[in-house]
């Protein structure tokens, strides 16, 4: 069946990259999604890539996507504290199916 | 982006009660989602509300705990029946929207239902 895994924790130094990494199951994918979610608030869509891709950049974040090994990452640039959330990812064939979600901790 | 608000944002419900929630769009979308996310986990697609048609319901959700309406484009409402303390979630209504690029699937801000 579906099943998307990602690590439950990373915690980075400020100005440091994160990268956040994310494994999928079903190859008939279409779309892969990043969101964030902060403390007591909805998901946020941040950036999303079309599986015919393998790179997506939209300013500080850059996604990588290995279609072949079922691989997706989300790397921040200059991680802010801003930035501290929980983040997942999303991959959709027929429906979003959600991943387990990393908690990204920043710390000056 | 769709613009989406829900109602109520909050609230504590005795055991045994229903709850309806609401959800506005700001714009007409064909595709209206609900998800539940219980506390410290990911989200779960409930079902797809889409108008004019009744909801499919995801495996494990049924009507009569879950009834939906959508008598439009901009409105959905989700029931949570008979609640029980293992209802306590967030629930989070979301819209798609196509674009030249892609799907973007847009979320509500939530609502916290507490079950005592």
């Amino acid at each position: 069946g579906e099943d998307v895994e990602q690590s439950l924790f990373l915690s980075v130094r400020e100005g440091d990259s994160s990268v956040i990494n994310c494994t999928y199951t079903d190859s008939s994918s279409t779309y892969l999604y990043w969101y964030k979610q902060e403390p007591g608030a909805g998901l946020q869509l941040l950036t999303y890539i079309f599986s015919n891709m393998d790179m997506k950049q939209d300013q500080r974040l850059t996604v990588l996507l290995n279609k072949k090994d079922k691989h997706l990452s989300l790397r921040i640039a200059d991680t802010q504290t801003g930035d501290s959330a929980i983040y997942f990812c999303a991959e959709s064939a027929l429906r979003l199916i959600f991943g387990t979600g990393t908690r990204l901790q920043v710390f000056p | 982006s769709a613009v989406i608000s829900q109602k109520p944002s909050r609230d504590i419900c005795q055991r045994g009660t229903s709850l309806t929630i609401q959800c506005q769009v700001d714009s007409q979308v064909t595709m209206m989602f609900w998800y539940r996310q219980q506390p410290g986990q990911s989200l779960t697609l409930i079902a797809t509300a889409n108008q004019g048609s009744e909801a499919t319901y995801e495996s494990g959700f049924v009507i009569d705990k879950f009834p939906i309406s959508r008598p439009n484009l901009t409105f959905s409402t989700l029931t949570v029946s008979n609640m029980s303390p293992e209802d306590s979630s967030i629930y989070l209504c979301s819209v798609e929207e196509g674009r030249v690029q892609g799907y973007e699937q847009y979320f509500g801000p939530g609502t916290r239902l507490t079950v005592t």
